[in-house]
């Protein structure tokens, strides 16, 4: 079974331009959570998504971050501008609908640098 | 609000047993889970507890108290290959997302 899959795997860029990230869950997984984890600190969810719809994004930068999740399947997220403070490890997890939300499958993450 | 305190850096050597505890505060509490992070490397599941007790998964366990709001995590047989950051969270219903630890260096030396 293949795991949670994220691209770019590194992302360096200044302050102001736009950066996107994608995942694709494990197959079959209905929720899907993008988390943002910055050195020597705990992963914080931004947001979660079950199935196309979202289920929680209050932690969710709303002014600048955006993200979606297009026919259920792979999720995009997207910052605009960015800020020096938004460098950091994106992470993607998913997990199956028929299991509880406490074992999460994380991609590898992208690690995001800006200048 | 959740809130969750571990120790930020534990040393150990090999062949050793080391505990990371967990204390927590949330405002609904349904059961905490460990994980394991590699430097560079995505946080894999390590175990979960949702009734107080002990609960062993091979070398390592976990453990959970609800009315201390407390936990921990064991590590038995240390291994080179265990240095790597800890983290507890927290879901305060059974399909809502987690809240994350700050997280526990452990460094195991020879």
């Amino acid at each position: 079974e293949a795991g949670v899959a994220q691209s770019p795997r590194y992302k360096i860029i200044e302050k102001r331009q736009s950066v996107a990230f994608w995942c694709n869950p494990i197959s079959g997984h209905a929720t899907l959570y993008w988390y943002q984890q910055i050195l020597g600190q705990g992963p914080k969810l931004l947001i979660q998504f079950q199935n196309n719809g979202v289920v929680d994004d209050s932690q969710l930068p709303k002014d600048r971050f955006s993200a979606e999740r297009l026919k259920g399947v792979d999720s995009t997220l997207k910052i605009q501008p960015a800020k020096l403070e938004d460098s950091a490890v994106y992470l993607c997890a998913s997990s199956s609908e028929d299991g509880s939300a406490y074992e999460q499958y994380f991609g590898p993450g992208t690690r995001l640098t800006v200048t | 609000g959740q809130s969750l305190e571990q120790p930020s850096e534990v040393t150990a050597v090999e062949g050793a047993i080391v505990q990371i505890n967990c204390t927590y505060q949330t405002s609904g509490f349904y059961g905490l889970s460990w994980y394991q992070q590699h430097d560079g490397g995505a946080p894999t599941f390590l175990s979960y507890n949702a009734l107080d007790g002990l609960e062993e998964t091979g070398r390592f366990s976990s453990f959970l108290s609800r009315s201390d709001s407390y936990g921990y995590l064991l590590l038995q047989e240390l291994q080179m290959k265990d240095s790597a950051s800890y983290f507890c969270a927290v879901s305060p219903s059974g399909y809502s997302t987690l809240t994350f630890g700050k997280g526990t260096m452990l460094l195991v030396s020879p």
